[in-house]
């Protein structure tokens, strides 16, 4: 298995400000990991899968200059929402691909 | 493409009743198919996963799920519902061809009642 971190839990910003989101393997060297988005009482959606060492792949619709993702490390992916507006208030998960996904605990994203 | 539908969005159910939960997929090769558990503000847990072997998978807390080709179907089950199964479910399935991405249901949140 794996054990994923996300931090913050929730964080609340002023619009037009960036935030940075982290997701942590703790006891698995991931070279892939995925970031998704939910929309409260909806499901989950995929908005990126991050590699290690490479350029984000970005699903269709989704910002990357928006939404900038950084995957430094086997154990830590950044995901930088920039000049955030209200419409990107959120719940953000992140996932470890080993041989599954398995997913971080979600950041709460609101902005004001 | 890869698609999943979960009929009913809403599912209540008493206290020690059957729970019935359904997903159906469309997947242009053999699925790999997952059902997954939220609960409020938090992220998902594997319930259960198939991945080719046997079609009535078993899986945590009592659930399990039948995978069946034939109705394109992998619906969730448990015998007797309890009150620490109210949360939402999500059914997934992975395209292998693309790097194992999931592609989830709309999600059934689950009410018991005592």
């Amino acid at each position: 298995g794996a054990v994923v971190s996300q931090h913050p839990s929730r964080v609340i910003c002023k619009s037009g400000t960036s935030v940075k989101i982290e997701c942590r393997s703790l006891d698995f060297q991931a070279t892939t990991m995925f970031w998704y988005r939910q929309f409260p009482k909806q499901s989950l959606m995929l908005m990126a899968t991050s590699n290690e060492g490479s350029k984000a792949t970005y699903e269709q619709g989704v910002e990357k200059d928006k939404f900038l993702i950084n995957h430094a490390s086997l154990t830590l992916s950044t995901l930088t929402v920039t000049s955030a507006h209200p419409e990107d208030s959120s719940f953000y998960i992140c996932s470890v691909m080993n041989n599954e996904q398995f997913f971080g605990p979600g950041t709460r994203l609101t902005v004001l | 493409a890869q698609s999943v539908t979960q009929l009913g969005s809403h599912v209540s159910v008493s206290e020690g009743a059957l729970v019935l939960l359904r997903c159906n997929y469309s997947s242009s090769v053999p699925p790999y198919l997952f059902w997954y558990v939220q609960y409020p503000n938090q992220g998902l847990q594997l319930l259960l996963k198939y991945t080719s072997a046997a079609t009535l998978v078993k899986g945590i807390n009592g659930f399990e799920a039948e995978f069946k080709k034939s109705e394109t179907s992998f619906h969730l089950t448990k015998p007797s519902a309890h009150m620490s199964d109210a949360a939402e479910y999500f059914c997934a399935v992975s395209d292998r061809a693309a790097g194992n991405k999931l592609t989830f249901g709309g999600g059934t949140r689950v009410l018991v009642k005592p």
